[in-house]
């Protein structure tokens, strides 16, 4: 089945510094979403990006699904932004839209 | 106030009990999803419905049941099959282009 690598596994920021998430994929897909899990465990929808680039306030996401990565951008990182990051994708030869999920990136912001 | 919903947020259970978790959501989707997630890992899929009385295994689904008798519900049983269940239970349905929104999530643990 498909293979979806997340890297880095950890991250840690200074408050206001930038960084970038990378997802690595390894068959063609329908899909692809970015997660932020909150220390209390919610999942909160960030990018729905199957392709091209989107933007929402510090954040942006750009999926260049030829090439099989997409990578997520934070920018003036704030401490609410720590907790875990998830890629995952919906593979192409799946009719069920289930989602496989990377193995997330930890990311910690300090003030 | 649209959402998914999931019940009990803590849960415990005694060696040799069945429980059932609870998802509800109100956001007219067709597709319900059920998945795991074991500390410091991405979530795996259990059991996944595009439409009422009908249910599909995903990748774990060995000691798991579920019904779909209503479009609005999709309870999960954690039966005495399961050989290690202690875990956090996630609640998906599918929006449009196959979007997923999580619910809270439900932690698990046996005595």
């Amino acid at each position: 089945g498909i293979q979806v690598e997340q890297s880095p596994p950890d991250l840690i920021l200074q408050e206001g510094a930038n960084s970038t998430l990378r997802c690595n994929f390894s068959d063609s897909v329908n899909n692809l979403q970015w997660f932020h899990q909150n220390p209390w465990g919610q999942l909160i929808n960030l990018f729905y990006i199957p392709s091209g680039t989107k933007q929402n306030g510090r954040l942006s996401a750009t999926t260049v699904a030829t090439e099989r990565y997409s990578l997520l951008y934070i920018s003036s990182s704030q401490t609410t932004d720590s907790g875990v990051y998830f890629c995952a994708v919906n593979p192409i030869y799946n009719q069920g839209g289930k989602l496989i999920f990377g193995q997330g990136t930890e990311l910690s912001v300090k003030p | 106030d649209g959402g998914i919903t999931q019940s009990p947020k803590y849960l415990f259970r005694k060696e040799g009990q069945n429980v059932t978790l609870s998802c509800e959501q109100n956001l007219n989707h067709d597709a319900m999803y059920w998945y795991r997630q074991d500390p410091g890992q991405g979530l795996r899929l259990i059991y996944y419905s595009q439409i009422v009385n009908d249910f599909q295994k995903g990748d774990i689904a060995e000691g798991y049941s579920v019904s779909r008798e209503k479009k609005e519900s999709f309870p999960l049983t954690v039966t005495s099959a399961q050989k290690n269940p202690t875990a956090f239970y996630l609640c998906a349905s599918g929006g449009p282009g196959d979007t997923q929104y999580f619910g809270p999530g439900t932690r698990l643990t046996v005595l």
